[in-house]
């Protein structure tokens, strides 16, 4: 049971280029979300899906786009890459949206912008 | 703005030793996850506790939420180094419009 994957592991990116990274999970879960990490600023929460065809903003969704076409796979896109969102972004899912649905998380992309 | 803060930000001990890390907030929270992340990997689930006062075990780990259901702490007893890690808390809050906020986490570190 592969859970959550990520692709790609890891990636580094020169200012304005543009990415894509991918998320596959396969526990027919309906909720996905993208995180991302940064030192001493915990896990902060950039875009979220509530289900097929849906999507919504999370804390720090500036500079990126998500896409859920199909259930099992959520992407999120950075158009034009900046030094800021040099950062580790993981991809979570989860049944529902409760106290009784917990997240799983995917091993992260690690992303360099220089 | 709901704030998690958890405390301390690092620990380092040797195998065996007994520690506690907290997980505090001035807001109320209708549950508290704990996840550990290690190394190269996203963070995994370790409990969830959801009733003031809750007291919940997982081997050595004891994990308890605040009568008030401001703050949550968990308690390593007998530290091994495969308990090196991230421990992450997160406090849940919200009915249909339920959110899913995190602390920064504590980096333990258990030196054989």
């Amino acid at each position: 049971n592969a859970g959550v994957t990520q692709t790609p592991k890891f990636r580094v990116l020169k200012t304005g280029q543009s990415m894509t990274l991918l998320c596959a999970q396969d526990m027919n879960h309906e909720y996905m979300y993208w995180y991302r990490q940064d030192p001493g600023m915990g896990l902060r929460l950039i875009h979220y899906s509530v289900g097929e065809g849906t999507t919504a903003k999370g804390e720090v969704p500036d500079g990126y786009n998500v896409s859920r076409l199909k259930k099992q796979n959520f992407l999120l896109g950075l158009e034009s890459a900046a030094p800021s969102q040099t950062s580790v972004y993981f991809c979570a899912s989860s049944r529902n949206r409760g106290r009784n649905s917990p997240l799983h998380f995917g091993n992260g992309t690690r992303l360099t912008v220089t | 703005t709901q704030l998690l803060e958890q405390s301390p930000q690092f620990l380092s001990i040797q195998e065996g030793e007994n520690l506690t890390v907290y997980c505090n907030s001035s807001s109320v929270f209708s549950s508290l996850q704990w996840y550990r992340q290690e190394p190269g990997e996203g963070p995994v689930l370790l409990v969830t506790v959801v009733t003031g006062g809750e007291v919940k075990k997982l081997k050595r780990l004891t994990f308890q939420f605040g009568d008030a259901r401001k703050d949550s702490s968990l308690h390593i007893t007998a530290a091994q180094p495969g308990d090196t890690g991230l421990y992450l808390c997160a406090g849940g809050s919200g009915g249909s419009n339920y959110k899913l906020t995190f602390g920064k986490g504590t980096l333990l570190t258990v030196n054989p």
